[in-house]
């Protein structure tokens, strides 16, 4: 399964509204997450099972979608936020995962 | 508090064998659900998962490296390790290990990563 995510650089002011997209060469149906990564640090798991926010993550994250079709939106950007994310999608058996190219948000 | 810690030679030459240690504390592998993956990201900053191991001590591998990589586990020292086989200047990448568990999938819990470079 292929993951592609768009678009690659997504450039927005503090305060406003980001939409990132992540679409499955398949269905994956709700079994994709997201991460957020900043320079020097790991990922960081901000979502999973499509829309189920991780332990921590604030509420101004919010993913949505299923099948081949999903968004993360970040409600009202922080300075914080700025990032790249990446989604990844999760076979449940056998395990398997795959991760999008990502999206830098600057 | 979940912790990871991935080591190993920083360095290796082609051909040879590498050996990542993945130390972690906070939880157990013996613990129902437990999983630990090890996912690399190479210097152009893709992310690319390689190798899982369940607390059952099932074994998952991507379908690429499959042939390349060995997943343990020593569940008394709190230990993950991974072996890739036939190094190539194109495996340098940073080396992550990170936790799962099978109620959400999602990778919760990672180390800081190692950075290991096959070169002659």
């Amino acid at each position: 399964i292929v993951m592609t995510q768009s678009p690659a650089t997504l450039s927005v002011s503090p305060g406003e509204r980001a939409t990132l997209s992540c679409r499955a060469s398949q269905s994956v149906t709700s079994n994709l997450a997201w991460y957020q990564q900043k320079p020097g640090q790991p990922p960081r798991l901000l979502i999973y099972g499509a829309s189920t926010r991780a332990t921590g993550v604030p509420a101004r994250f919010s993913g949505a979608g299923s099948g081949t079709e999903f968004t993360l939106t970040i409600s009202s950007l922080q300075s914080e936020d700025f990032a790249v994310y990446y989604c990844q999608q999760y076979k449940n058996w056998p395990p398997l995962y795959t991760f999008g190219q990502g999206t830098k948000l600057e | 508090q979940v912790t990871l810690r991935e080591s190993g030679p920083a360095l290796v030459k082609p051909t040879q064998t590498l050996t990542l240690t993945c130390s972690f504390s906070g939880f157990s592998l013996g613990t129902s659900g437990m999983c630990v993956s090890w996912v690399r990201q190479t210097p152009g900053k893709a992310l690319e998962w390689l190798a899982m191991i369940d607390w059952e001590d099932d074994k998952y591998y991507t379908t690429a490296l499959k042939t390349r990589l060995t997943i343990s586990k020593d569940t008394a020292n709190n230990q993950v390790v991974l072996t890739m086989t036939n190094m190539d200047p194109l495996d340098t990448a940073t080396y992550y290990c990170a936790r799962s568990h099978t109620s959400s999938w999602g990778l919760e819990s990672w180390g800081q990563g190692t950075l290991v470079i096959v070169s002659s």
